[in-house]
Formats: C-alpha cells, structure tokens, sequence
C-alpha cells in the first residue's frame, strides 16, 4: 500500500521569506501523481501544485515550486516570498494512475504552516 | 471554483441515529469521492462513485454506505451513527481517471 509521509506537524516563516515543506512517500509503481493541498482556516481544500512522475521537470505555480526526487521519493515544496495569507495546513496526496484504486488520494497528516508578519 | 455543495454544512446528531449527508455537483464529472478528516490521519476515503450506480468501497467503509442515482448527486449515509464517526466529511470530484480532484467545502458531524 501506498504511504505519504509528512514528517513536519509544524512550521512558521517569516513574511516575505522562503520556506520549504517536506514530503516523503512509497510505492512500487512507477507512475503516478503527486500532489500539495492548502487547507487556510476556512477549511476548504485548494490544489495547490501537481507535479506527474514521468514528468522530470519540477512544477511551478507562481510563487510555489515543487522539488520532486523520484529516486528518493520526496516531493517538498517551496513557498517563496510568503504571505499572511500562506498560513494554512499543507497536505501532501498520491494518486497512482487511473486503475482499479479508483484514483483514490492517499493524504499525509498534513503541515501547520504559520506565516509571522 | 468547481461547482460543489455540500449538505448540511453542520450536523450535531446523537448516538444510534441515521445520518445522510449530500454531495451535490454541477460540473456533470464521472467520478465522486467521500473522504473523512481526522487529527493526525489527514483525509481517508470512505466510499467512491465512478458513475451511475456504480461505487466501490474506499479503506474506511465500515459503518458507511453510499448511493448515486443521478451524475450530480452523491450520498453518504451513516445508518447508525457512532461517536467514532464524528468527523469532518469531504466531498470531491474528477472528470476522468487523470483529472485532478476537486473539493467541496466540508461537513462538520458530531455524534453526542
């Protein structure tokens, strides 16, 4: 079975600095998804960053980037010049391809992310 | 934003008693997904739809059944609620096999 691993419960950065998120996970397959959630305090669930593991280069969306080493299995995350308003939960998800699994998710326990003004 | 509701946002109910919470979409995607959110465990999958009629179970289905009669609608029903089942309960959608899943806002259960 498959397992993410967020070894972080919590983190705090100041404003405008860079911090980085860790994500560690197992599988035996050699395809698959990965994914960063933002859960803010509202409790809605946002896509954050979606990066395919056939795909070498890293996934960037404006201030977040990803480091994904497949090798290693780690897939970290970097928020760059963070905001107030970054302060949420970050959870790490795995998806394998399309199969039986019915895609499902398989979350980690998430990371408590405080942004210091 | 995809389109998702979910009802009711709130739920306070008591032990033993029968609870029905409702997915609804607008988005007309194939797949549908019940997930839990518990401290410590991040988010699991109770049950999923990959259609009409068509569910399977996810790796927390005990206690839980589902039904989708319609593409919009998705329900998840507790039949005899237990304390353990308190929980905020997450609906979430995808086009196809390689979409992204979408969330919906949540519903916060408690079982007094």
């Amino acid at each position: 079975a498959q397992t993410v691993t967020q070894s972080q419960p919590e983190m705090s950065v100041q404003e405008a600095e860079t911090v980085t998120l860790s994500c560690t996970y197992d599988t035996s397959e050699s395809d698959y998804y990965l994914f960063w959630y933002k859960q803010p305090p509202s409790r809605q669930m946002i896509l954050v960053i979606r990066q395919e593991a056939y795909k070498q280069q890293n996934a960037t969306e404006n201030r977040f980037s990803v480091n994904f080493q497949k090798a290693a299995k780690s897939f970290s995350l970097k928020i760059s010049d963070s905001q107030l308003g970054d302060a949420a939960m970050y959870f790490c998800a795995y998806r394998r391809l399309a199969g039986s699994s019915g895609d499902k998710l398989t979350f980690g326990t998430g990371t408590r992310l405080a942004v210091r003004p | 934003d995809a389109g998702i509701t979910q009802s009711p946002r709130h739920k306070v109910t008591e032990t033993g008693t029968p609870v029905t919470l409702r997915c609804h979409q607008t988005e007309n995607h194939r797949y549908m997904y019940w997930y839990r959110q518990d401290p410590g465990h991040g988010l699991r999958l109770i049950h999923y739809s990959y259609g009409v009629k068509d569910t399977d179970k996810g790796e927390v289905s005990d206690g839980y059944s589902v039904s989708r009669s319609k593409t919009e609608d998705f329900l998840l029903t507790l039949e005899s609620a237990t304390s353990s089942q308190t929980s905020v309960y997450f609906c979430a959608i995808s086009g196809t096999g390689g979409d992204t899943q979408y969330f919906g806002p949540g519903t916060r259960l408690t079982v007094l």
